[in-house]
């Protein structure tokens, strides 16, 4: 079955440390998202893509940053890690491109940064 | 721009009872709007989701929603809740200008036995 994950699963760091979290998706889906949730937030868009080499800035992407450079990975790197970057980081990918497309979720990183 | 806004953070309902959880989105355009549940430690996964036809739209686990155009609404009820109902719901809202997802900020569904 098609599926999408996530790795690592759980994450402790320290402040200023480069941490890369990764996304694989077997959908062949165009689509990818990466999302954060917080309490009282929500899930918040930090980046996404439409495509091999496509990247676009989301909501919150200060401090983040992504590639894409097959489809089926879209790995997020958080270039100096802050306290502030403590949260559940989800991806998820979607078919391209009608909208209203359902996405599909990854199970989450939970990271913490020290 | 587009926005949700579920009312509500945590909602209680005795097991059996009517499931009733509020949202309300503001689209300049026609949108398309979603409600998704997520389990404790998981990821999100779609219930149900408006895009043309039917306003009347049913989802997993006997999980429905109305899109009302002229109440901005798009509630999510189920007639008889279960243990196993007890998650978080997030509505969302997206429309044709392209396919980034607005999410609520989500409600605690918590079943009482």
């Amino acid at each position: 079955d098609a599926e999408i994950t996530q790795s690592p699963r759980h994450k402790i760091t320290e402040t200023g440390r480069q941490v890369t979290l990764a996304c694989h998706q077997t959908w062949n889906h165009n689509n990818m998202f990466w999302y954060r949730q917080d309490l009282g937030h929500g899930l918040r868009l930090i980046h996404y893509s439409y495509g091999v080499q496509d990247t676009n800035k989301g909501e919150v992407s200060d401090g983040y940053s992504v590639s894409r450079s097959n489809t089926e990975d879209l790995p997020l790197t958080l270039e100096s890690a802050a306290s502030s970057q403590t949260s559940v980081y989800f991806c998820a990918s979607s078919e391209s491109p009608m909208s209203g497309e359902t996405q599909y979720f990854g199970p989450g990183t939970r990271l913490l940064v020290l | 721009a587009q926005s949700v806004t579920q009312l509500g953070s945590h909602v209680s309902v005795s097991e059996g009872a009517l499931v009733l959880l509020r949202c309300n989105y503001s689209s300049s355009v026609p949108p398309y709007l979603f409600w998704y549940v997520q389990y404790p430690n998981q990821g999100l996964q779609l219930l149900l989701k408006y895009t043309t036809g039917a306003t009347l739209v049913k989802g997993i686990n006997g999980f429905e929603a109305e899109f009302k155009k002229s109440e901005t609404s798009f509630h999510l009820t189920k007639p008889s809740a279960h243990m196993s109902d007890a998650a978080e719901y997030f509505c969302a809202v997206s429309d044709l200008r392209d396919d980034k997802i607005i999410f609520g900020k989500g409600t605690r569904l918590h079943i009482l036995p």
